[in-house]
């Protein structure tokens, strides 16, 4: 059971706008810690995808974008592509310790 | 170029012991906080321990305290996982990586794969 919780799914067409959730608590994500999120590609090591909730690192597409509200994040990708399948991860702090979510499977239909 | 390089993994049988490496170049290492992240086959990514960077802060998961012991060498640019006590769930893919325990993971190496097996 992870701390941070994430949809095991979810899928889309290419060109539409999907979302995925990642909900924390009080003592992670509500005490202000920030979320980043990584995708990773299979067989290879995870890429970090946003940073500081909404920050993307230089390379990453503008289609990708992070918000944060309250003891939740999300992560949205738009004008999806075949390429974007992939296992997308949050990641935040909680009492001393790094915290994942559980990972979700994004699948371009 | 900033380069991971984690060795050590392999096979191994429940109770035994392993001890990871992770080299790295490309950056000063002294100056950073690393960690050590795993994967088990098919599951998700899950945080093993961190270390800042001159040893005197030092986090573990619940799951691999007092098995598991974080060390780094700096003269040497060197991050090590001594492993313990193993078990069939610490079987996975392990990951060292540069960053705080509140910072994004923006560099990772290829990982080293750890497999408990009898």
């Amino acid at each position: 059971q992870s701390v941070l919780t994430q949809p095991p799914s979810v899928s889309g067409a290419p060109g539409q706008r999907v979302t995925i959730s990642c909900t924390g608590s009080s003592s992670n994500i509500g005490a202000g810690y920030d979320v980043h999120w990584y995708q990773q590609l299979p067989g290879t090591a995870p890429k970090l995808l946003i940073y500081g909730n909404s920050n993307r690192p230089s390379g990453v597409p503008d289609r990708f974008s992070g918000s944060k509200s309250g003891t939740s994040a999300s992560l949205a990708i738009t004008g999806l592509q075949a390429e974007d399948e992939a296992d997308y991860y949050c990641q935040s702090y909680d009492s001393s310790v790094v915290v994942f979510g559980g990972g979700t499977k994004l699948t371009v239909l | 170029e900033v380069q991971l390089v984690e060795s050590g993994g392999g096979l191994v049988k429940p109770g035994g012991s392993l001890r990871l490496s992770c080299a790295a170049s490309g950056f000063t290492f002294s100056s950073y906080s690393m960690n050590w992240v795993r994967q088990a086959p098919g599951k998700g990514l899950e945080w093993v321990s961190s270390i800042s960077s001159s040893s005197s802060y030092i986090y573990y998961a619940d799951s691999v305290k007092g098995r598991f012991t974080i060390s780094r060498d700096n003269a040497k640019n060197s991050l090590y996982l001594q492993m313990n006590s193993l078990r069939a769930e610490d079987t996975a893919v392990y990951y060292c990586v540069p960053g705080g325990v509140e910072d994004a993971f923006d560099i990772w190496g290829q990982g080293t794969m750890v497999t408990v097996s009898s």
